[in-house]
């Protein structure tokens, strides 16, 4: 059974950057077929995709932060990450890292990060 | 890429049958069988129900089922029970090879 957990800061500062790591276990990053996405939920709202990475190293990202983000894997770790820089205070929210292969099959717990000086 | 239409919600009685409804365009619900339901209750991630339109992942009971028309896709949830009480959340593949969710759905069961 695959499992993702996010970690990383639950507090950053406006205009910093907002870094986050997903670690899989109980599976690869490097199984091809499946792509490896990052997903938030601001508090009591929708789901907003953020953007995929493949495990070669290929990502697309929500147009409306692609000036902002950048996802990176990490095999050797069966890791990927997540950056958003120039953060507000919009940027608050649950962030998840998922598993795309049918749909978002996998995803992890959800880690809250507030956007806060 | 603008969000997928829900209604914000929906209510049944037990036993009943309630549909959902989650419209697109063209270039994402309409254009695409890359359609998915996702089931998400308080404080806990989303979990998925339906993909690629109509299919179940295993585990997930029978009562859940997906359609498509057009531009709009649909969940439909029959035999509504307690446990059913929760977020409903529709994803589709878009033409820019990204992906894009509806505002979501709250489901009460009356």
């Amino acid at each position: 059974q695959v499992q993702l957990q996010e970690s990383g800061p639950g507090l950053v500062k406006p205009s910093g950057t907002l870094s986050l790591t997903c670690t899989v276990s109980g599976g690869s990053v490097t199984r091809g077929s499946y792509y490896w996405s990052w997903i938030r939920q601001p508090p009591g709202k929708g789901l907003e995709w953020i953007g995929y990475i493949y495990y070669s190293g290929t990502t697309n990202y929500n147009r409306s932060l692609k000036t902002r983000v950048t996802i990176s894997v990490d095999t050797s770790k069966n890791q990927f990450s997540l950056r958003l820089s120039s953060v507000t205070a919009a940027d608050t929210a649950v962030y998840y890292c998922a598993r795309n292969y049918n749909g978002f099959d996998f995803w992890g717990q959800g880690t809250l990060v507030t956007v806060s000086s | 890429q603008s969000a997928l239409t829900q209604p914000a919600s929906v209510s049944g009685s037990p036993g009943q049958s309630i549909t959902i409804s989650c419209t697109g365009t063209i270039s994402d619900v309409g254009g695409y069988n890359y359609v998915s339901w996702y089931q998400q209750r308080p404080g806990k991630a989303p979990k998925l129900m339906i993909y690629d339109v109509t299919n179940r992942p295993s585990g997930v009971s029978f009562r859940f089922s997906g359609s498509k028309s057009g531009n709009t896709a649909s969940l439909t949830i029959s035999g509504l029970q307690a446990e059913d009480e929760a977020d409903y959340f529709c994803s589709s593949h878009t033409s820019s090879s990204s992906w894009v969710f509806g505002g979501g759905t709250k489901v009460t069961v009356l």
